[in-house]
Parts: structure tokens; sequence; C-alpha cells
């Protein structure tokens, strides 16, 4: 069963616009929380994260935002660029792992266009 | 930088056929990780490890083994490739504090034929 979701498989946002893509998660012992992004025949890189002791962080036009008690993170995008077109991917890790393993939502597409 | 390099961009094999994936990272990071991605299912991890020569079955262990005998290296081994192996493998890495992202390499597209 998935424990992280992105509910929207894709999402097209005019260039300027703010795009904001959720995730949601189930898992009460998640505590950590990361964006990634992936372009087409590359692997994923790290975007921008987020520790379950703050409810906002922010890293130039990305902010993060999370709602612990609707289990709920979403990542914001403004103004949104051509080339922010990607797949976006939310991961949560378990507090007091130490194996390191992230759990993934299957994606959402981000297509901006111009 | 950190760097995760992966053995092929692209592969072609045949059914039944063993095949070899490997990664190297340069960071002396402790764990190490192989996923595969397929459209609409995201990233799922097969496989993982958190030291030499230890390994964690993921989520869709079957038809996969690993090897780690060295710090650096992991290697995703499919026994005996079938065509619903057909997929992108992805490698990535991170060290066991702080911060917590994973580091990912650039991905073998593999097809089996």
């Amino acid at each position: 069963d998935q424990q992280v979701k992105q509910n929207s498989p894709s999402l097209s946002v005019q260039e300027g616009r703010i795009s904001i893509l959720n995730c949601d998660y189930t898992n009460s012992m998640f505590d950590y929380f990361l964006w990634y992004k992936k372009y087409p025949a590359e692997g994923p890189t790290f975007l921008i994260s987020i520790s379950s002791i703050k409810d906002k962080n922010e890293d130039g036009r990305f902010t993060v935002f999370l709602n612990k008690s609707a289990k709920h993170l979403s990542l914001h995008i403004v103004p949104s660029q051509p080339g922010d077109s990607a797949v976006y991917f939310c991961a949560a890790e378990p507090r007091g792992s130490t194996l390191g393993r992230l759990y993934f939502g299957r994606g959402t597409q981000l297509t901006v266009w111009p | 930088d950190v760097k995760v390099t992966q053995s092929s961009r692209y592969l072609v094999k045949r059914t039944g056929e063993k095949v070899f994936l490997e990664c190297v990272q340069d960071m002396d990071h402790e764990n190490m990780f192989w996923y595969r991605q397929d459209p609409g299912l995201g990233l799922r991890l097969i496989y993982f490890s958190y030291d030499v020569k230890m390994k964690e079955k993921g989520d869709i262990p079957e038809g996969y083994s690993v090897s780690r005998e060295k710090k650096e290296r992991f290697s995703l081994i499919l026994e005996s490739a079938s065509t619903n192996q057909t997929s992108m493998y992805l490698c990535a890495s991170r060290t066991g504090h702080p911060p917590y992202e994973q580091y990912f390499g650039p991905g073998t597209r593999l097809t089996v034929t």
C-alpha cells in the first residue's frame, strides 16, 4: 500500500504563474520530507526538504509547506518557468530510521507552457 | 560534489541472460539503493544496503539480487532477465547522518528482448 501519495499525475501551468504540487502521506512516523525533480533520461535531483518540526521551508522560487495534522505537504513554485517542466517526486523518511530508506510517491508531471 | 555513476546508460539484453548493473559513489556514503522507474508507478525500491556486505529487500526484490563487497560499489544482478524487467534502473546513495537526501546516478535504461 502506498504510504506516500501524489494524486495528480499531471499539472499544466502557464509561465509566470504559481505551480502547486501536492502530496499526502499515511504513516505518522514520517518526520522528514523531500521533493525531487526528474528530467527524462536523467536521475532525480534533490530540490528541497522539510523536517516535521517546521511547517514551511523556502529556497528561492521553491517553498514547501507541511501540514502535519492533515498529513499533507505541498510544493509551491513561484514564478513557474518552462525549465521547471519535469516529474516531481515527493518522498518521506520515518523517524529514527538508520537504514536511510525513503518512501516515494508516484510523481507529478509538471508542464510549464509559455 | 557527490557523484554517483552507473556503468551503462543504455543496455539491451536477451531473455534469460544474467545482467549486472554497477553503481559507484565517491562520497564514502554508508547507504546505497537500487530503484526501478516505470511510467505511472514512480520509483520502486528493489534492494538497499546500509553497510558493506549488508543488504535489505525493498518492495520488489523478486528476480533481483545485489552485492556490496566494497563501500563505494553496489551491484544489481538480474539472475535471468525477463521482458517485464525492461525499465529504467536508478542507483542512489546517502550518508547515515544529516542531510538525508539521496543522491542519484543518471540511470540505466535496460531493454530485455
